[in-house]
């Protein structure tokens, strides 16, 4: 079974440019979670959803970040205008479920903002 | 406020010792507490899990040892290998409130051959 896709893998940029990640989940998983992990730091929850709908965004910045997953499948995480304090690895996860249930991780993509 | 505290930053054992990992919380709902291995360029990997109402889980060579008065827990790696060397994250949630998984800042463990 494979487990949960993300590309790409690394993002290198200017501040002020965006850049998109996306994540295919394990397939049949019904949520799906976006965190941020800073180097030398444990992850945190930027957003999750069940199907296509948004749960819980209300540690994303919303005026830079966007997330959607409109058929339920699929997601794409996208930052408008970059800025240096971005700069970190973006784990997707997914779980059937949610709740307590175990998160199956991405490898990550790999964010630096010069 | 960290909710969830590593108080290790970096463990360094020998190859054969066992290797604890210390972790304690704030909040006194958090009823699930799992631990997540993850190897550089990799994401986190589900290792070992405990509830609340359990006070030692055990897996193999890996034991959480859960004090739930105290509000911390550890996790002890037997007969460590190099194979280990990894990064540990406690993490914690709440059944009754936003089921959200908290995790805390990680221990890095080297086990020397």
């Amino acid at each position: 079974e494979a487990g949960v896709t993300q590309s790409p893998r690394y993002a290198v940029l200017q501040e002020g440019q965006a850049v998109s990640f996306w994540c295919d989940p394990i397939s049949g998983h019904d949520t799906l979670y976006w965190y941020q992990q800073p180097r030398d730091q444990g992850p945190q929850l930027l957003v999750y959803f069940r199907d296509e709908a948004v749960i819980d965004n209300s540690q994303l910045p919303s005026d830079r970040f966007s997330a959607v997953r409109p058929k339920g499948t699929n997601s794409t995480l996208k930052i408008q205008s970059a800025k240096q304090g971005d700069t970190a690895t973006y784990l997707c996860a997914s779980s059937f479920g949610g709740g307590q249930n175990t998160l199956y991780f991405g490898a990550g993509t790999r964010l630096s903002v010069l | 406020q960290q909710q969830v505290r590593q108080s290790s930053q970096s463990l360094t054992v020998w190859e054969g010792e066992t290797a604890i990992l210390n972790c304690s919380y704030e909040n006194s709902a958090f009823d699930y507490f799992p631990w997540y291995q993850q190897f550089p360029g990799e994401g986190p990997a589900l290792l070992i899990a405990i509830r609340s109402v359990s006070d030692k889980k055990e897996d193999g060579r890996f034991t959480i040892f859960f004090n739930k008065r105290e509000k911390n827990l550890s996790l002890h790696i037997k007969d460590s290998q190099p194979g280990d060397s990894a990064t540990y994250f406690c993490a914690a949630s709440d059944s009754s409130g936003s089921w959200q998984l908290i995790f805390g800042s990680g221990t890095q463990l080297t086990v020397m051959p």
